[in-house]
C-alpha cells in the first residue's frame, strides 16, 4: 500500500537554525499539508498546498516558515530561524483530490522536532 | 466550522464493543462527519466518514441520525491494539484542512 514517507524521523537543532523537514507524499496525490502536534497538545493545521502554491496557511504559519515542492516528489517544510516553541512533532499528509475525499488525508509518520 | 464534543476518554476490554459519540449541533448542510484514529507517536489514520445513516467498513462502524447533530462510532470487538486516541471532524465536503479537537483517548484493557 503506498504510504507517505518523512525524513528525518528525529531532529535535533539549536535555536535560531534553519531546519528542513522533508515529505515525499503519496505519488499521485495532488493536495499536501503539514501538520503539528506539540506534546501532549492537538494535532494543528499548518498550511495546505496544491499546484505548486499555498492554497491556505493558519496563524502558526509565519514568515519564518515555507514550503516547497522542489522536484516531482518531494514536498519541504522549511523554518528559517527555530525558536523553542517550535519543538513538535511535524507530519506530513497528502490526498488525491479535493471534495469530498479531501477529509480522507494520508499522514506520514511524523518528524520529531527539538529545538534545544 | 462545527464545533465537536466528545468524551475525553474511554476504557474497554478486549473482545467489547467500543461507541464513541460525538457531539456536532452546528453541523452545516454540506458538512462530512470523518474519524480518525491516532496511535501514540504516528500520525492520525482516516477511518470512516460519512453524511447520514450507517457506514461500514473493514475497521469501524458509523451511525449517523437524521438530524445529523451526533455520530457515533463503534469499533467491533476491540483488541488491545485499537488503544488510541480517537478524532470526530466535521467540515465542508470542499475543505481542505482538517481541524482536530481533543479526541477520544481509548485504553483498551485485557
Amino acid at each position: 500500500e503506498p504510504e507517505v514517507t518523512q525524513t528525518p524521523s528525529h531532529q535535533v537543532t539549536q535555536m535560531g537554525q534553519e531546519v528542513i523537514l522533508r515529505c515525499v507524499p503519496i505519488s499521485n496525490h495532488l493536495y499536501f499539508y503539514w501538520y503539528r502536534q506539540i506534546l501532549g497538545q492537538k494535532v494543528e493545521f499548518l498550511v495546505s498546498f496544491y499546484n505548486n502554491e499555498i492554497s491556505e496557511k493558519s496563524e502558526i504559519f509565519d514568515d519564518q516558515f515555507s514550503v516547497e515542492r522542489p522536484d516531482g516528489s518531494n514536498f519541504t517544510l522549511k523554518i528559517r530561524s527555530t525558536k523553542l516553541e517550535d519543538s513538535a512533532m511535524y507530519f506530513c499528509a497528502s490526498t488525491l483530490i479535493g471534495g469530498a475525499s479531501s477529509y480522507e488525508q494520508y499522514f506520514g509518520p511524523g518528524t520529531r522536532l527539538t529545538v534545544t | 466550522l462545527a464545533k465537536t464534543t466528545q468524551p475525553v476518554s474511554m476504557d474497554s476490554y478486549e473482545g467489547q464493543e467500543v461507541n464513541i459519540t460525538c457531539s456536532h449541533n452546528n453541523i452545516a448542510t454540506n458538512d462530512y462527519i470523518t474519524w480518525y484514529q491516532q496511535f501514540p507517536s504516528q500520525g492520525p489514520r482516516f477511518i470512516i466518514q460519512g453524511y447520514k445513516t450507517k457506514v461500514t467498513n473493514e475497521v469501524a462502524s458509523l451511525f449517523i441520525p437524521a438530524d445529523r447533530k451526533s455520530s457515533t462510532l463503534s469499533l467491533p470487538r476491540v483488541s488491545l491494539s485499537d488503544t488510541a486516541v480517537y478524532y470526530c471532524l466535521v467540515g465542508k465536503a470542499a475543505g481542505n484542512k482538517l481541524t482536530f479537537g481533543g479526541g477520544t483517548r481509548v485504553l483498551v484493557k485485557p
